[in-house]
């Protein structure tokens, strides 16, 4: 198993440029997340899914858009890149079962010139 | 104020040294806590999971939460050069998002 994967790795964008992160995860989860981490402040969560063709807000959704179309996969997406979501973006799966663990994807580093 | 606060470091403690990395929060909600490991450019890891009060061990590893004292701590014993990670503490309420909340975390170097 491949667990949780993201493509790309890294990538360098333009402002106002857009773009899309790509998250796949073979475990059969339900729940899927997409965070940031910026030096200082952790991990903070973007927008999650709590199944296929569902999507909810994080604490910091403003910017980014997202759509999990299929189960395995969940897509972030920035429409008009800023400097300010110059970050690390992690992807993250889990079970529905409480108390179950989440799984991260290895991220994606992105620098907004 | 941040729900979870968590010392940023930088820690360096020699190989063999206890470890003991904590964190405070605010939210009496959270029944879940974790920790996680992150090396270096890599995603997170779980580490250890405990719920409510009490104490956990793993190994080297032992997790401690008093939830009087919204207090979460992480002790490793006989640290190792391979535990040099950041380490970053999580909790979260009951619900159907699953959603966490992390501390910034801990940047740890185990000297040899």
């Amino acid at each position: 198993n491949a667990g949780v994967t993201q493509t790309p790795k890294f990538r360098v964008l333009k402002t106002g440029q857009s773009m899309t992160l790509l998250c796949a995860q073979d475990m059969n989860h339900e729940y899927m997340y997409w965070y940031r981490q910026d030096p200082g402040m952790g991990l903070r969560l973007i927008h999650y899914s709590v199944g296929e063709g569902t999507t909810a807000k994080g604490e910091v959704p403003d910017g980014y858009n997202v759509s999990r179309l299929k189960k395995q996969n969940f897509l972030l997406g920035l429409e008009s890149a800023a400097p300010s979501q110059t970050s690390v973006y992690f992807c993250a799966s889990s079970w529905t079962v409480e108390g179950e663990t989440q799984y991260f994807g290895p991220g994606t580093r992105l620098l907004v010139l | 104020q941040k729900e979870v606060e968590q010392d940023p470091g930088p820690l360096s403690v020699p190989e063999g040294a206890i470890v003991s990395l904590n964190c405070t929060y605010s939210n009496s909600a959270f029944q879940y806590f974790m920790w996680y490991r992150q090396y270096s450019r890599k995603g997170p890891e779980l580490l250890m999971y405990t719920y409510s009060s009490g104490n956990k061990e793993d190994g080297r590893f032992t997790a401690q939460v008093d939830k009087s004292s919204k207090y979460i701590s992480l002790f490793i014993r006989d640290s190792q050069p391979s535990d040099s990670a950041t380490y970053l503490c999580a909790t979260r309420s009951s619900g159907s998002a699953r959603q966490l909340t992390f501390g910034s975390g801990t940047q740890l170097t185990v000297l040899p």
